[in-house]
């Protein structure tokens, strides 16, 4: 059972559209971790939302966590080359251990 | 600050044989660390959770005695796979975090292939 649904699992744009990656859950977590993971390295921490009902931004990045806690969103403004890659939503419930969404593979055209 | 290394980043091994990763924190100190799994083209699977100078917690169906972790120290966690089959060819990634924290800085990986 997947306790985090990530949607979508793939996505292809052009260069300078907008993209929205969801993150979602039947279940209440404390905090929520985003994370971007190119081939070959380990993921790379780009935010953690805490309190429902949170935005938080990371210059065209826009993270949001649900009012409940138990889903997330990121969208990316006029995205760039740069930005492709893996991106993995985690949510962490009590102890420190993590679970993470399956994942979206984004890709950004020239 | 937050970084995580791991060694080596690549490892060839022959089918049979054991083979040691290790996991550092360089500029904190890790009371938990953690082994994932990762299989091309897909997300991260939790293998087992490692407590400094305690024994890890397996995950279910991830085999403890064949996956021998040591969290020795504050700084250093490693994960011995022993006996490798070719099966266990896969990216192997830790990550470690700081007492209370719930952020998991992580490893470069470390690219296991067993022929």
């Amino acid at each position: 059972t997947q306790l985090l649904e990530q949607s979508p699992q793939f996505l292809s744009i052009q260069e300078g559209e907008n993209l929205t990656v969801y993150c979602n859950s039947s279940s209440v977590f404390s905090s929520l971790q985003w994370y971007r993971q190119e081939p070959g390295e380990g993921p790379v921490l780009l935010v953690t939302v805490v309190t429902g009902g949170e935005v938080k931004k990371l210059k065209r990045l826009t993270f949001q966590f649900g009012d409940a806690r138990k889903d997330s969103s990121l969208h990316i403004t006029a995205a760039q080359p740069g930005d492709t890659g893996l991106y993995l939503c985690a949510g962490a419930r009590g102890a420190q251990k993590l679970v993470f969404g399956q994942g979206t593979r984004l890709t950004i055209n020239p | 600050g937050a970084v995580v290394s791991q060694h080596p980043s690549w490892v060839i091994c022959k089918s049979g044989t054991s083979v040691k990763i290790e996991c550092r924190s360089l500029d904190f100190q890790a009371t938990t660390m953690f082994w994932y799994r990762q299989f091309p083209k897909q997300s991260l699977m939790l293998m087992a959770t490692s407590n400094e100078g305690s024994k890890a917690t397996y995950e279910q169906g991830v085999e403890k005695d064949k996956f021998l972790i040591n969290h020795a120290s504050l700084t250093l966690s490693t994960l011995t796979v022993t006996s490798a089959h070719p099966e266990d060819s896969s990216f192997y990634i830790c990550s470690a975090t700081e007492d209370g924290s719930h952020e998991q800085y992580f490893g470069p990986g470390t690219r296991l292939t067993v022929t």
